[in-house]
Order: structure tokens, then C-alpha cells, then sequence
């Protein structure tokens, strides 16, 4: 089945500092990925459309120029959180879509980021 | 996106059969009903997907009545690994997903 592989698994980092989080499919090709935040105790929210070759498109709210999202082969997508502060410490997912596997999207293991 | 409405949470012990209902009134021609699992400090992971009547897999069972306003999850016989959150989505399965607040599910020895 598609895997989507996320990297690192967890960071910790200094405030000011910028961190950068990885997002792999692994054995399919994804023109799509998507990312999500998610505080404890509650839902994934959507924080942007990550889009293979162009600009990401970014949910309401959610900072483009303090999350930048970076899609540049059809297998990677970055997301950069930059200028971190304590309250962007949360769990980052990314998930994509292999169109041959038809059902659903695969999500990654996460990211758990504190911000110190 | 269709809004969906989940219970907070429920609880079953071992073996027993559970269902997890979602409701979904404005939900679209083209929208299929898609349910994932969380555990703790991991990504979802993906369970089922249908567009009507019912659809099983080796580990769930669907249901989807004729007006498409709701859905039924349907876990046989639990085990206590099923303890998760079990979220509800509908929409465009190529399109991008919202989640809802998901049900948390206590699986009791």
C-alpha cells in the first residue's frame, strides 16, 4: 500500500529559529499533499494544499510567510515553520494521495514540534 | 464540505460489536463518506470509504442508508487496540479532506 513517510519524527527548538519538516511518498508519485496542525485533545485542522510546482494554497487563518510549504518534485513537500514560537509547538501531519491505491489519502506519522 | 456531527465519545468492552454513527445533511452527489483512525502522538490511519448502501473490509463493515445523511461504522468484536479516535469525513475522495471533532472510543477489558 502507499506509504507516506514524514521526517523527523519529533524537534525541539529555540524560539526565532526556523524548523523544517519533510514529507515523502514513498512508492507513488503525488501532485497533491496536504498539511495539518493538531493541538492536543483536538482535530486535525487543515493548514494548506501543498501543490506540486506552484504556489501552496493556504487555509483561512493559517500564515503563509510563517508556514512556507515548498513542493518541488512529485515526491517531497517541505513545510518550514519559521521564526518559531512556544505557541507553534503542536503536531504537524502531512497526508497525500496515491490515485492507484483509489481509496482515501495516507497520512504520515507526524511531526511533534516544541517550540522552547 | 459537508459538515459531519459525531458523538464525543463512547465506550464498549472486548468483543463486542460497535457502531459509530455520523451525520452529514448536506452532503453531496459526488461526495463519498470516508472514516479514519487516530491513536495517540500518529497520523490517521485509513479504515473505510463507500458511497452507498454498505461496503466491508477485513476489519469494518459501512453502512449508508438510501438519502446518504448519515453513516454507520461498524467495528466487529473490539479488541482493546481499537481504542482510538475514529473520524467521520465526507467529501471529494480526490479532493482535500476536513475533519470534525471524531469520536474517542474506550475499549473496556
Amino acid at each position: 500500500g502507499a506509504v507516506v513517510s514524514q521526517h523527523p519524527s519529533w524537534v525541539i527548538c529555540k524560539s526565532g529559529t526556523s524548523v523544517k519538516i519533510e514529507c515523502r511518498s514513498l512508492d507513488f508519485q503525488a501532485t497533491t499533499m496536504f498539511w495539518y496542525r493538531q493541538f492536543p485533545k483536538q482535530s486535525l485542522m487543515l493548514m494548506a494544499t501543498s501543490n506540486e510546482g506552484s504556489k501552496a494554497t493556504y487555509e483561512q487563518g493559517v500564515e503563509k510567510d510563517k508556514f512556507l510549504i515548498n513542493h518541488a518534485s512529485l515526491t517531497l513537500s517541505t513545510l518550514t515553520v519559521t521564526s518559531a514560537h512556544p505557541e507553534d509547538s503542536s503536531f504537524y501531519i502531512c497526508s497525500a494521495r496515491d490515485t492507484a491505491y483509489q481509496y482515501g489519502y495516507t497520512f504520515g506519522s507526524g511531526t511533534r514540534l516544541t517550540v522552547v | 464540505l459537508a459538515k459531519t456531527t459525531q458523538p464525543i465519545s463512547m465506550d464498549s468492552y472486548e468483543g463486542q460489536e460497535v457502531n459509530i454513527t455520523c451525520s452529514h445533511n448536506n452532503i453531496a452527489t459526488n461526495d463519498y463518506i470516508t472514516w479514519y483512525q487516530q491513536f495517540p502522538s500518529q497520523g490517521p490511519r485509513f479504515i473505510i470509504q463507500g458511497y452507498k448502501t454498505k461496503v466491508t473490509n477485513e476489519v469494518a463493515s459501512l453502512f449508508i442508508p438510501a438519502d446518504r445523511k448519515s453513516s454507520t461504522l461498524s467495528l466487529p468484536r473490539v479488541s482493546l487496540s481499537d481504542t482510538a479516535v475514529y473520524y467521520c469525513l465526507v467529501g471529494d475522495p480526490a479532493g482535500k479532506s476536513t475533519f470534525g471533532d471524531g469520536t474517542t472510543l474506550t475499549v473496556k477489558p
